[in-house]
């Protein structure tokens, strides 16, 4: 089974500061196979990034993504207020197609 | 547009067996490339993988709760069903069932349910 890590766990920024998350897995996996998700408190998680660097529907483009191998990134160039959630990294490579634990990004 | 929705029960005692339905619409199952995986989440915690059933009819579990789960499909139904048994209190989660999309160049949950809480407790 692919561990996912994620750090840090909680991340406190202030709105228009940058974010970079991690997602480190614990063998490698092919980058094509590597999403993010976004959830919001009460709600369901939404398809952030897919194929490591491809931003879903609607994402705008301060959203990227990038890695491969076992170390992958979540950059967010400039926090708008509605970015402030959990984030969570999955990876469908090999099953069980785990999640990571998630990193909370919180106004500081 | 795509739609899915869970229902069932929103209280189960323990030992029992839960059946939670997929209602979905804008794809069909049938269609190469779909499926519906399930996906749980405890109050406060990260989002655990359960299952996830293709347009073949291949499924995928999770390996921790393999001899507890089953999910099956009806196409002409639009619905996917997960059934688990021996239901504890430690499964207590709101429970998704979400939209699989894949191929070779990606694979992902493209769209979610709202998800609906299971209360295990007798």
């Amino acid at each position: 089974e692919i561990v996912l890590t994620q750090s840090p766990g909680t991340l406190s920024l202030s709105p228009g500061e940058g974010a970079s998350l991690s997602c480190r897995a614990s063998q490698n996996i092919n980058s094509r196979y590597l999403v993010w998700y976004q959830q919001k408190p009460g709600q369901a998680p939404r398809l952030l990034m897919y194929d490591t660097s491809s931003r879903a529907t609607g994402i705008p483009d301060r959203f990227s993504g990038s890695g491969s191998g076992t170390d992958f990134t979540l950059t967010i160039s400039r926090l708008e207020p509605e970015d402030f959630a959990v984030y969570y990294c999955q990876q469908f490579g090999i099953s069980p197609y785990t999640f990571g634990p998630g990193t909370k990004v919180e106004i500081k | 547009q795509i739609t899915l929705k869970e229902s069932g029960p929103t209280l189960v005692r323990p030992t029992q067996t839960l059946t939670l339905t997929c209602t979905f619409s804008g794809f069909s199952l049938s269609t190469t490339g779909m499926g519906v995986g399930w996906i749980r989440q405890p109050p406060g915690k990260p989002l655990e993988w359960l299952a996830l059933i293709y347009w073949n009819d291949d499924k995928r579990y999770s390996p921790s709760l393999q001899s507890r789960l089953t999910v099956t499909k009806d196409t002409s139904e639009n619905q996917v069903l997960l059934t688990m048994t021996n239901m504890d209190p430690v499964d207590t989660a709101t429970y998704y069932c979400a939209h699989y999309s894949g191929d070779y160049f990606a694979k992902y949950f493209d769209l979610w349910g709202r998800g609906t809480l299971v209360t295990v407790s007798s």
